[in-house]
């Protein structure tokens, strides 16, 4: 049972650069979302998204795009990197898109470094 | 706006030593409070979830208590081993947030042999 996948584990960008982040759940989960974590801030919510074909912006969204195609994937596109993009990034999916104690499920991260 | 607060930053106990692990937030109405394990390098695993409705949850040696008037939650770990060694992070899910979870910073937590 893969869980949530993400791709990839480690990038390096140049600034100006895009790119796209790989989030992929085998667990039929209608909520996917993601997240940055930085050093003493804990994680903030980038993007959501409630099932296939909707989306929404998080706390932190500026400089990121998001789409939902299908149910299974959720990726992440920085459209012209930014050393204050440099962070690691956290893909999340729970069953139901509602506040409910549905568990929330987490990718292992993915370390961007923007130079 | 919903901020959520983890103290201490770090600690460093003995093993076998009970201890607890701290979270205040500043809006009371929430939705449920959550305690995640991260490990260096991996994603979060969720450990407890507890309900604005309910007082405490328990897992094997994990106790999560919450008081949502005062806006506090803890982590009580029992007889704590070098395994337990992590971050420890609460979030919270308010009640007219939507789907987001707002995060503290985190416990960083040394098990010592």
């Amino acid at each position: 049972n893969a869980g949530v996948t993400q791709t990839p584990k480690f990038q390096v960008l140049k600034t100006g650069q895009s790119m796209t982040l790989q989030c992929a759940q085998d667990m039929n989960h209608e909520y996917m979302s993601w997240y940055r974590q930085d050093p003493g801030m804990g994680l903030r919510l980038i993007h959501y998204s409630v099932g296939a074909g909707i989306t929404d912006q998080g706390e932190v969204p500026n400089g990121y795009n998001v789409s939902r195609s299908t149910t299974e994937d959720f990726p992440l596109r920085l459209l012209s990197a930014a050393p204050s993009q440099t962070s690691v990034y956290f893909c999340a999916s729970s069953y139901s898109p509602l506040p409910s104690g549905n568990t929330i499920y987490f990718g292992e991260g993915s370390w961007l470094t923007v130079v | 706006k919903q901020e959520v607060t983890q103290i201490p930053a770090a600690l460093s106990v003995p093993e076998g030593e009970n201890l607890v692990l701290n979270c205040s937030f500043t809006d009371s109405a929430i939705y449920n409070l959550q305690w995640f394990r991260q490990d260096p390098g991996k994603g979060l695993t969720s450990l407890l979830l507890i309900q604005s409705s309910q007082r405490e949850q328990t897992s094997g040696r994990l106790n999560a208590s919450l008081d949502k008037s005062s806006g506090r939650s803890t982590l009580y770990i029992a007889a704590s081993q070098p395994g337990d060694s992590a971050t420890y992070l609460c979030a919270v899910r308010g009640n007219n947030a939507g789907n987001m979870l707002t995060f503290g910073g985190g416990t960083r937590l040394m098990v010592k042999p």
